[in-house]
């Protein structure tokens, strides 16, 4: 079964303190990565998109990194406003290209 | 309207009553998707309307899940006889096409629903 998994489940990190997020995919013949962003009792809002090996985008503080295992994305220089769950997301290998099958996400906590 | 529209925002209901979930998409997207965000779960496909094409339903946990889209624009999901289990947050998203090359999914807000 496809699979995507996100690490950690949770980072606490300090005003300015740059790090990472992970999530690595099982899926071979990868046809698009997705990362989100979702607030407290809001529904996910949309990042990026990364369709093969090597791809980058960036986002003010968000840049977003494609390996044929894995998807980083790297925060730097985080401010208390980028506190979310981060989401990312995977179509289905060989299946139909809307059922995304999503990870359960890292909650990030930036604080001042 | 500027994103997807759902309602009610949040919804509380008694074990075995039936409750109906609304979704509006954005405007001219043609694809709509349900999905259950369940706590310390990631989101679950439930089901996906695509034009006038059949959808696929095959996300739906059970046959008291049910959904329907009229018109190509708005939806309702239908859960009969709730159950405990049935507690959860339950999104919708819209893109413009929906299938061939993969397309973002813009969600709503959710409904969260709490069953007593």
């Amino acid at each position: 079964e496809d699979q995507v998994t996100q690490s950690p489940e949770a980072l606490r990190l300090q005003e300015g303190e740059s790090s990472s997020l992970n999530c690595s995919y099982t899926v071979s013949g990868l046809r698009g990565l997705f990362w989100y962003r979702q607030d407290p009792g809001k529904g996910p809002e949309f990042l990026f998109t990364l369709y093969s090996a090597g791809e980058e985008k960036e986002k003010e503080r968000l840049k977003a990194t494609l390996t044929k295992k894995e998807s980083f994305l790297h925060i730097t220089a985080p401010k208390p406003e980028d506190s979310a769950t981060y989401l990312c997301a995977v179509p289905p290998q060989g299946g139909s290209n809307y059922k995304l099958t999503f990870g359960k996400g890292t909650l990030l906590t930036v604080n001042p | 309207g500027a994103g997807v529209s759902q309602s009610p925002s949040n919804k509380v209901t008694e074990k075995g009553k039936d409750v109906e979930l609304r979704c509006d998409p954005i405007s001219g997207h043609t694809a709509l998707y349900w999905y259950r965000q369940s706590l310390g779960q990631g989101l679950e496909f439930l089901i996906y309307f695509q034009g006038n094409s059949a959808p696929d339903k095959s996300g739906l946990p059970s046959d008291r899940f049910s959904a329907e889209r009229t018109g190509g624009s708005v939806s309702t999901l239908t859960i009969q006889r709730t159950q405990q289990e049935d507690s959860a947050v339950y999104l919708c998203a819209s893109s413009l096409l929906g299938g061939g090359k993969q397309e973002t999914q813009y969600f709503g807000p959710g409904t969260r629903l709490l069953v007593l």
